[in-house]
């Protein structure tokens, strides 16, 4: 199975600044099935990135993807205040899928 | 506009069982892969299941593999989840999700791309 790790567990940015949030996952994994969502209080998540680096309808191109193998990145860009919440990696790429632990992007 | 609404829930005792409902509208139900995805109070998100579009292929995680089933009829556009043996670990929200179907270099990736708003199950 694999397993994804997200760090940090809390960041704190400010507003303006940039954020970059790390997903390892414990194995190789194609990019292909990388995706990142934002969830914010009382709401269900929302899909950000997937294919590691390609934005979801919608999303604005402050947000950004990268990363390959095991290693993947979210990179907020001008953090904008509605941008603090919390983040999760998922792989769908194989059984079972699995999402991180989620990364909360709090205001400093 | 596609919308997907759970419904379902609610309080049963250890032990019990309950089946979750997921009506979905808007879309083409049989083409899209579907989701159920579980979230404990105040933790993070949790794979529970994913169904293929015809219901032949169903995958579940270790945790709750031979106490939930997951099924669709594509006629009445809803998917289920049966919900048996339930342990108070099992009290949650749970989302049904639709997987976007997007082709990426000859990948079909099956990100969810629209959730519902959750049916929350109390085990207690």
């Amino acid at each position: 199975d694999i397993v994804l790790t997200q760090s940090p567990g809390t960041l704190s940015v400010s507003p303006g600044d940039r954020a970059t949030l790390s997903c390892r996952a414990s194995q190789f994994l194609s990019s292909s099935y990388l995706a990142w969502y934002q969830q914010k209080p009382g709401q269900a998540p929302t899909l950000l990135i997937y294919g590691a680096s390609t934005r979801a309808t919608g999303i604005p191109d402050r947000f950004s993807g990268s990363g390959s193998g095991t290693d993947f990145t979210l990179t907020i860009s001008r953090l904008e205040p509605e941008d603090f919440a919390v983040y999760y990696c998922q792989q769908y790429g194989s059984s079972p899928n699995s999402f991180g632990q989620g990364t909360k992007l709090e205001i400093k | 506009e596609v919308e997907l609404v759970e419904s379902g829930g609610g309080l049963v005792q250890p032990g019990g069982s309950l089946r979750l409902s997921c009506a979905a509208s808007g879309f083409t139900f049989s083409r899209h892969f579907m989701y159920w995805v579980r979230q404990a109070p105040g933790k993070g998100l949790v794979w529970i299941s994913r169904i293929d579009g015809d219901g032949t292929t169903i995958d579940y995680a270790d945790s709750v593999k031979g106490r939930f089933t997951v099924s669709r009829d594509n006629a009445k556009n809803t998917l289920y989840l049966q919900l048996n043996s339930l342990r108070g670990d099992d009290t949650a929200l749970y989302y049904c999700g639709r997987a976007g179907m997007f082709t990426l270099g000859g990948v079909i990736a099956t990100p969810i791309d629209f959730w519902g708003r959750g049916s929350l199950v109390t085990v207690s």
